[in-house]
């Protein structure tokens, strides 16, 4: 069974600034993806940036970088330049090997972008 | 634009009472999925479907049933039988390839009166 862990029930960061959200995840597959969404205090779930397992470079999406370090089992989200519209709830979730592809999702991280 | 509408935003249920929420996508994914997100937390999942007429209980499936007659819609019933059925509901899509990104819907929030 696959477990996603994020340590951080919320973060503040003055705008302008990078933070680093933090996820770390469980599993016994060598392969697997790692996504990392946001979801605004109105609700949807907004796709932000992909990481697959055997990926050999962080990726990048504009102002979203993904630190990925496989054998810590960690896969820290970074905003770089915050923005008051950065302000919502970050989730990080894993999909694992298969036809299911099915995502389990951690408990989020709630950032407030500071003015 | 193509993507996932759910119906309604906002549902009451009366107890006893079973009642259905809606989903369509016009993304011609395979796969449609159903979560249930409680105030402060992550999302569960209910059931997903990777196919017409086919579909798969998640971790949290009791109290609930889906359909899967089209592609493009994969309603959710929430029963009588499913004693806390307050929460925020998503669902979601997404296509076949591993590094697929799902796709959601704007959700519907259910509550008790």
């Amino acid at each position: 069974a696959q477990k996603i862990t994020q340590t951080q029930p919320g973060m503040f960061v003055q705008e302008k600034e990078a933070v680093t959200l933090d996820c770390t995840y469980d599993t016994s597959d060598q392969s697997y993806g790692l996504f990392w969404y946001k979801q605004p205090s109105s609700g949807e779930m907004i796709f932000l940036i992909y990481q697959g397992s055997y990926d050999e470079q962080n990726a990048t999406e504009g102002r979203y970088s993904l630190n990925f370090q496989k054998a810590r089992k960690s896969a820290n989200l970074v905003i770089s330049a915050s923005q008051l519209g950065d302000s919502a709830m970050y989730f990080c979730a894993m999909r694992p090997p298969g036809s299911a592809r099915q995502l389990t999702f951690g408990s989020g991280t709630q950032l407030t972008v500071l003015p | 634009d193509g993507g996932i509408t759910q119906s309604p935003k906002y549902l009451f249920r009366k107890e006893g009472q079973n009642v259905t929420l809606s989903c369509e996508q016009n993304l011609n994914h395979d796969a449609m999925y159903w979560y249930r997100q409680d105030p402060g937390q992550g999302l569960r999942l209910i059931y997903y479907s990777q196919i017409v007429n086919d579909f798969q209980k998640g971790d949290i499936a009791e109290g609930y049933s889906v359909s899967r007659e089209k592609k493009e819609s994969f309603p959710l019933t929430v029963t009588s039988a499913q004693k806390n059925p307050t929460a925020f509901y998503l669902c979601a899509s997404s296509d076949s390839g591993s590094n697929q990104p799902q796709h959601f819907g704007d959700g519907t929030r259910l509550s008790i009166l």
